[in-house]
């Protein structure tokens, strides 16, 4: 089965302050996918990021970064200076092969910037 | 704005009822999802389509069906409503052919509330 573990649940910063949230999935698949979403108070959810299992080189964009590392089953998201507008909920998630194309999210962690 | 598009914003309605959800892909692209986000359930997979055809099924009440139009758009209908299913429900669509690992771009959201 698959699962994804965010064990944050929320984090407070103060803007310009650096966080990362975790995200620690399990499969048996050999091939999968991650993604990190973001959804805002307005409640739609954002692509981010999409990574593949072959894939292990970090990602940086912009503020974002991401930390792949299979060794550990980690996909970490690093926001860099946060600012008021990262407010949000993050969520990771996990499509593999044996679970068709469905993601499976995990809980999401709620990033909270204030000034 | 992901291009996928969901009406209505907000449904209200009682116990016992049905409604009809529905969701309009971004240009192009052929594969359609379901998802709900209760506080209790999290963010739950509930049906996919792909061109007009049920490709796989989550955790979908037997009260809740859908189908994907050949204009391909998609409908969810919920039937004999329960407050339990109050939620957010997502609609996501994805480019070519459904299949692991393609991105999902998610709409903005149906808040139903049943009272």
């Amino acid at each position: 089965a698959q699962k994804v573990t965010q064990a944050q649940t929320e984090i407070s910063v103060v803007e310009k302050e650096d966080v990362t949230l975790d995200c620690v999935y399990e499969t048996r698949d050999t091939t999968y996918y991650l993604f990190w979403y973001k959804q805002p108070p307005s409640g739609e959810l954002v692509f981010l990021i999409r990574r593949n299992s072959f894939d292990e080189q970090n990602e940086i964009s912009g503020r974002y970064s991401w930390n792949f590392q299979k060794s550990t089953s980690s996909f970490n998201f690093t926001i860099t200076a946060s600012q008021v507008v990262d407010s949000a909920v993050y969520f990771c998630a996990l499509s593999a092969t044996g679970t068709a194309s469905k993601l499976t999210f995990g809980t999401g962690t709620r990033l909270q910037v204030t000034l | 704005d992901s291009g996928v598009t969901q009406t209505p914003k907000h449904l209200i309605t009682a116990t016992g009822q049905r409604v009809t959800l529905r969701c309009s892909p971004r240009s192009g692209d052929l594969s359609v999802y379901w998802y709900q986000q209760s506080l209790d359930q999290g963010l739950q997979f509930l049906i996919q389509y792909y061109n007009g055809e049920e490709r796989a099924k989550g955790n979908i009440l037997e009260r809740f069906s859908a189908q994907q139009f050949p204009d391909l758009h998609s409908e969810l209908n919920l039937s004999s409503l329960e407050l339990g299913d109050s939620a957010l429900y997502f609609c996501a669509s994805s480019v070519r052919n459904g299949l692991v690992g393609e991105t999902q771009y998610f709409g903005p959201g149906t808040r139903l509330l049943v009272l």
